[in-house]
């Protein structure tokens, strides 16, 4: 079946410390990448997306992700956390060939620690 | 502020009732997805709207129907509730109907079946 699937289900950093969430995704054709973000008691906000060249895309607050296509995986990563990072992060798939929908994975909560 | 609206934020009910949950996209968006987050399933996609039609379904539930407006807002429509349709219920709209456009996402509506 498809699937998007997020490694870590949560993680816990030091600020300053390097981040890297796990996203690997199933599906065979073209994708559209995306990381959604949810701070707590907030909406989902888009922290950046792929859809074509460049395979590093740079998001906001400093996040940066990494398409690898031999490897299906499109990782998130931020050199320097700050407290505010605490957070749901989501990474999702849309399919090109099957329509509109985004396909989520079940999410990774960071964790920072002042 | 996503700019897209749900109401009501909260919800509680019991076995077998019917409740509908709106949404109100942004501001010159035509599309209106719908997703269920639960703990087990993580955030699925259930339908989406282009304009007034139906653009495309996911793990919708055939006791689960949504529609459209003219004035561009949506209503999910949930009926014959079960114990496991407690979720949270996210609307998202985007400008367009395909998967290129960022989805933009509503605060939820949070559904308790009793």
């Amino acid at each position: 079946a498809q699937s998007v699937s997020q490694h870590n289900h949560h993680v816990i950093l030091s600020e300053a410390a390097s981040l890297e969430l796990g996203c690997n995704y199933s599906y065979g054709g073209t994708v559209n990448l995306f990381w959604y973000v949810q701070y707590p008691g907030q909406h989902l906000q888009l922290l950046l997306k792929y859809f074509s060249g460049d395979p590093l895309v740079k998001g906001i607050k400093g996040f940066e992700a990494e398409f690898i296509k031999s490897k299906f995986s499109f990782n998130l990563r931020k050199p320097s956390v700050q407290w505010s990072d605490t957070a749901e992060y989501f990474c999702a798939v849309n399919v090109r060939q099957a329509g509109t929908a985004l396909i989520f994975g079940k999410g990774t909560t960071l964790s920072v620690s002042s | 502020d996503s700019g897209v609206t749900q109401t009501p934020k909260h919800l509680i009910t019991a076995t077998g009732q019917r409740v509908t949950l709106r949404c109100s996209p942004r501001s010159g968006d035509l599309s209106v997805y719908w997703y269920q987050q639960s703990l087990d399933q993580g955030l699925q996609f259930l339908i989406q709207y282009y304009n007034g039609e139906e653009r495309a379904k996911g793990n919708i539930l055939e006791r689960f129907s949504a529609q459209q407006f003219p004035d561009l807002h949506s209503e999910l429509n949930l009926s014959s509730l079960e114990l496991g349709d407690s979720a949270l219920y996210f609307c998202a709209s985007s400008v367009g109907g395909n998967g290129y456009n960022e989805q933009f996402f509503g605060p939820g509506t949070r559904l308790t079946v009793l």
